[in-house]
């Protein structure tokens, strides 16, 4: 069974500091997105990613977070100035289309990264 | 954008009675909603998923059931075990997925 893999599993940084989280969708995705879940609450959407450029962003995706598809298989997020609200778990994940007719083509997920800010 | 709402968010239910979660959404343009289930540390699993053009899918003890017009749809999954205890999410999908609250279901043996 194709997996989406994310690095690291776990990690803490300091207030302020930059962190890169990384993904790498199943290879043959086309579309890539970065949700976040603070504990107990809800999966939030972040930003979709096609064809080398972000498709939707929501509020929460303002200018102290970037993504980037540096080569063919990683897909990262980037946030630059990290504050404690940004503590939480962040998953990756990948489709083939958003809204495929097929069938299971629903999102794959990775199993996430937890952030701590400290 | 898509606004999904989800009910209840806790159920309990004693192992082999069946479990009901409802969602509703906002976007009448969305067209396929999947449900996840979520495991502690662990990223949402794609369990079932039903398109638009369809009414009710059944997979096993899993079902949903989807209403257009009321732009409402339902996971029932019967004989429920202990390992069914989970986070399920709703979600909804136009351009983008989104999700529901979630409902934490505790399955007592």
């Amino acid at each position: 069974e194709p997996e989406v893999t994310q690095t690291p599993s776990h990690q803490v940084t300091q207030m302020g500091q930059e962190v890169i989280l990384r993904c790498v969708p199943i290879s043959n995705h086309l579309y890539f997105y970065w949700y976040r879940q603070i504990l107990g609450q809800k999966v939030e959407f972040l930003v979709s990613f096609y064809n080398n450029e972000i498709s939707e962003k929501s509020e929460i995706f303002d200018d102290q977070f970037s993504v980037e598809r540096p080569d063919g298989s990683n897909f990262t997020l980037k946030i630059r100035s990290t504050k404690l609200e940004d503590s939480a778990m962040y998953f990756c994940a990948s489709t083939i289309y958003p809204d495929s007719w097929g069938v299971n083509y629903g999102y794959t997920f990775g199993s996430g990264t937890r952030l701590t800010v400290v | 954008g898509e606004n999904v709402e989800q009910h209840p968010s806790t159920l309990s239910v004693q192992e082999g009675d069946s479990a009901v979660i409802k969602c509703t959404y906002s976007d009448s343009a969305s067209n396929y909603f999947p449900w996840y289930k979520q495991e502690l540390g662990k990223g949402p699993q794609l369990i079932i998923d039903i398109r638009s053009n369809v009414g009710e899918k059944k997979d096993q003890r899993i079902a949903v059931t989807l209403n257009k017009t009321a732009k409402h749809f339902s996971l029932h999954i019967t004989e429920t075990q202990p390992e069914d205890s989970a986070v399920y999410f709703c979600a909804a999908i136009n351009n983008d997925m989104r999700f529901g609250a979630g409902t934490r279901l505790t399955v007592k043996p």
